[in-house]
């Protein structure tokens, strides 16, 4: 089973900051790798798939990127409604799973 | 407009059976692939099971032997069999539409509490 490890578990950032998400895997992945971001009381809302593409609607200051066991997201310029929890989710092996998650507060 | 609804939630005794269900529309749930995915209380999210458009089944660890996926074309609709509720399985359990293995489309939640 692929252990998905997220850093930091929390970051204090303020808006209009450049925010980068690290995602490690345990074992190489191919681009079989998602972002979400939820909001308190709101299920999860896919941001990336493929590890690099956007999902439908989703703002261009959001980006993905990586390969192999390293993924980050990065939010070019922070706005207040981003601030959520991010998880990433590996789909490349069985069984899919998730990173427990980067909360992002405001500084 | 995709929707995705679940419903079938609530308070259960540990060692009780509920079933969940989540209807859709916007797509077919014979076309499509669908994935519950649950989250405890305070925590974070944890894959569950999942249906294939072609029909095959597959749990997590956690839940094998006592889960189980199914789906009724007829009313577009799948639903999650739950049975032998431990107090572990207490969460908000997400229905949602797998898009090439992530999963694009959730619902809002329904929450099962397992407690005596």
């Amino acid at each position: 089973e692929i252990v998905m490890t997220q850093s930091p578990g929390t970051l204090s950032v303020s808006p209009g900051e450049r925010v980068t998400l690290s995602c490690r895997a345990s074992q190489r992945l191919s681009s079989n790798l998602a972002w979400y971001q939820q909001k308190p009381s709101q299920a999860p809302r896919l941001l990336i798939y493929g590890a690099s593409t956007r999902a439908t609607g989703i703002p261009a200051r959001f980006s993905g990127s990586g390969s192999g066991t390293e993924f980050t997201l990065t939010i070019s310029s922070l706005q207040s409604e981003d601030f959520a929890v991010y998880y990433c989710y590996q789909y490349n092996d069985w069984p899919p799973g998730f990173g427990q998650g980067t909360k992002l507060e405001i500084k | 407009e995709v929707q995705v609804v679940e419903s079938g939630g609530g308070l259960i005794q540990p060692g009780g059976s509920l079933r969940l269900s989540c209807a859709v529309s916007g797509f077919t749930v014979s076309s499509n692939s669908l994935s519950w995915v649950r989250q405890a209380p305070g925590k974070g999210l944890e894959w569950v099971s999942v249906i294939y458009a072609g029909g095959h089944t597959y749990n997590a660890d956690s839940v094998e032997g006592r889960f189980t996926f199914s789906r009724d074309t007829s009313k577009n609709t799948v639903y999650l069999q739950m049975n032998s509720l431990r107090a572990e399985d207490t969460a908000m359990y997400y229905c949602a539409r797998d898009y090439y293995g992530a999963l694009n489309y959730w619902g809002q939640g329904t929450l099962v509490t397992v407690s005596a």
